[in-house]
């Protein structure tokens, strides 16, 4: 079955540190990866995509990932957190073809960072 | 252009009411998706929708609940007799077409939109 693992359900850091979120897919095939981000109260939104080319994808306000293709990861990574970026970060993806075309969502990582 | 919309934001009911819960795609969108989120459990997906046609139901519940998507008006996410596990923050979704970005970035395999999300709360 289609799952999506990531590693880290809260992680607390202080702003400057810097952030990697593990996230590690299960299916053979090609897929299309994402990180959506949802602040408090809000919705979600895309921060990064990875379709194809460079594995190494920039998203919004610094935030990065790259997909390792040999270890099925898409770890997402920012140098200096900011306190805004508390968030809850979910990693996603879904089969370029075949399989379950709908994505299939991690649970989750709550961050929290102090200011 | 306005993001995808949904209505209520908060809605309470008592057991056994019924919900209705609405969803207006982005303009241009033809792809509806409803996923249902709890705490500590992430985004569970319950159905996907285009105008007028239930593509996959597959995490819908198979009693009580039932999706539309009419060729005029918002998408419907209906839940009857509703009962206190159903409370949670249901979300909507929408994608553009299949032939978006050279075909991969459209339809369900690309990116999804979300709106605000209804927080159901079932007393």
């Amino acid at each position: 079955a289609q799952s999506v693992s990531q590693h880290n359900h809260h992680v607390i850091l202080s702003e400057a540190a810097s952030l990697e979120l593990g996230c590690n897919y299960s299916y053979g095939g090609t897929v299309n990866l994402f990180w959506y981000v949802q602040y408090p109260g809000q919705h979600l939104q895309l921060l990064l995509k990875y379709f194809s080319g460079d594995p190494l994808v920039k998203g919004i306000k610094g935030f990065e990932a790259e997909f390792i293709k040999s270890k099925f990861s898409f770890n997402l990574r920012k140098p200096s957190v900011q306190w805004s970026d508390t968030a809850e970060y979910f990693c996603a993806f879904s089969p370029r073809s075949g399989g379950s075309y709908i994505p299939t969502f991690g649970r989750g990582t709550s961050l929290i960072v102090h200011p | 252009n306005a993001g995808v919309m949904q209505n209520p934001r908060h809605l309470v009911r008592r057991r056994g009411q019924e919900a209705r819960l609405r969803c207006s795609p982005m303009k241009g969108h033809s792809h509806v998706y409803w996923y249902r989120q709890l705490p500590e459990e992430g985004l569970k997906f319950m159905v996907y929708l285009q105008k007028e046609n239930i593509i996959d139901e597959s995490g819908m519940p198979k009693e009580r609940f039932s999706a539309e998507f009419p060729k005029e008006g918002p998408s419907i996410l209906r839940i009857q007799q509703v009962v206190r596990g159903d409370s949670a923050a249901y979300f909507c979704a929408s994608s553009p077409p299949v032939s978006y970005d050279r075909g991969i970035g459209g339809g369900p395999r690309g990116t999804q939109y979300f709106g605000p999300g209804t927080r159901l709360l079932v007393l």
